[in-house]
């Protein structure tokens, strides 16, 4: 059974970055894709990008273009997530979730359902000087 | 990107009562919408994927519907410990999902 065991809470200064990781035990890490979702204190769910650590390939968010970085390290079943330039308003808990899929197939065609199952704790980051 | 949106934003009601919340999504995503129960200071859980399947564990009073633009998540006899807020979200844009604004729903 996947866990997602992220690491501590941050508190970093406007302007600076913070990596926080995202370690998965318990099952095939490379085999499914990460999701990073936040959310500032009282807000919603926002969801920052995702990466596929087989590929190596991430997406983002529209509104973190530029200034988030996704990675992930195989050998360790890590997932980063890395934002820079931060401001107060950067202050949030920061999840990862394990993106699964499911595939149907109908008239030859494929269909891939992608929905976030299992997630880790979550991370408080504070922006403040 | 999608823009996702929730009615209500909260709901008062009774342990027992059925409770059903809305989400509609800017632009027609097929079956390619989830739902998620949050409680304060913990994690999301998964509920509903596609749409309309109950994931495993989640209890069957829970149930999703629609397709197209307009979904529908159903609370068949809402319980004390279903008091959470709600959120739906689209994975129709594989780099782009977004989650509605959720849906709070609270003891009468």
């Amino acid at each position: 059974q996947v866990q997602l065991v992220q690491s501590g809470a941050e508190v970093k200064k406007p302007g600076s970055s913070v990596k926080v990781s995202c370690k998965a035990s318990g099952g095939t890490f490379s085999s499914y894709a990460i999701s990073w979702v936040r959310q500032a204190p009282g807000q919603g769910l926002e969801w920052m990008g995702r990466i596929i650590p087989i590929l190596g390939i991430a997406n983002y968010a529209q509104k973190f273009q530029g200034r988030v970085t996704i990675t992930a390290d195989k050998s360790t079943s890590t997932a980063y997530m890395e934002l820079s330039s931060l401001r107060s308003e950067d202050t949030a808990v920061y999840y990862c979730a394990r993106d699964k899929t499911t595939v149907t197939t109908s008239n030859t065609r494929s269909y891939y359902y992608y929905y976030m199952d299992v997630w880790g704790k979550g991370t408080t980051v504070t922006v403040s000087s | 990107d999608i823009q996702m949106t929730q009615s209500p934003s909260s709901l008062s009601a009774s342990v027992g009562d059925r409770v059903t919340i809305t989400c509609r999504a800017s632009q027609s995503i097929s079956s390619y919408l989830n739902w998620y129960q949050q409680k304060p200071g913990k994690a999301p859980k998964l509920l509903i994927y596609a749409a309309s399947s109950l994931q495993s564990g989640v209890p069957s009073r829970f149930s999703g519907s629609g397709s197209g633009t307009d979904f529908t998540l159903t609370i068949s006899s809402l319980q004390p410990e279903d008091f959470a807020t709600y959120y739906c979200q689209q994975s129709y844009t594989t780099g782009a999902f977004t989650f509605g604004p959720g849906t709070k729903v609270d003891i009468k």
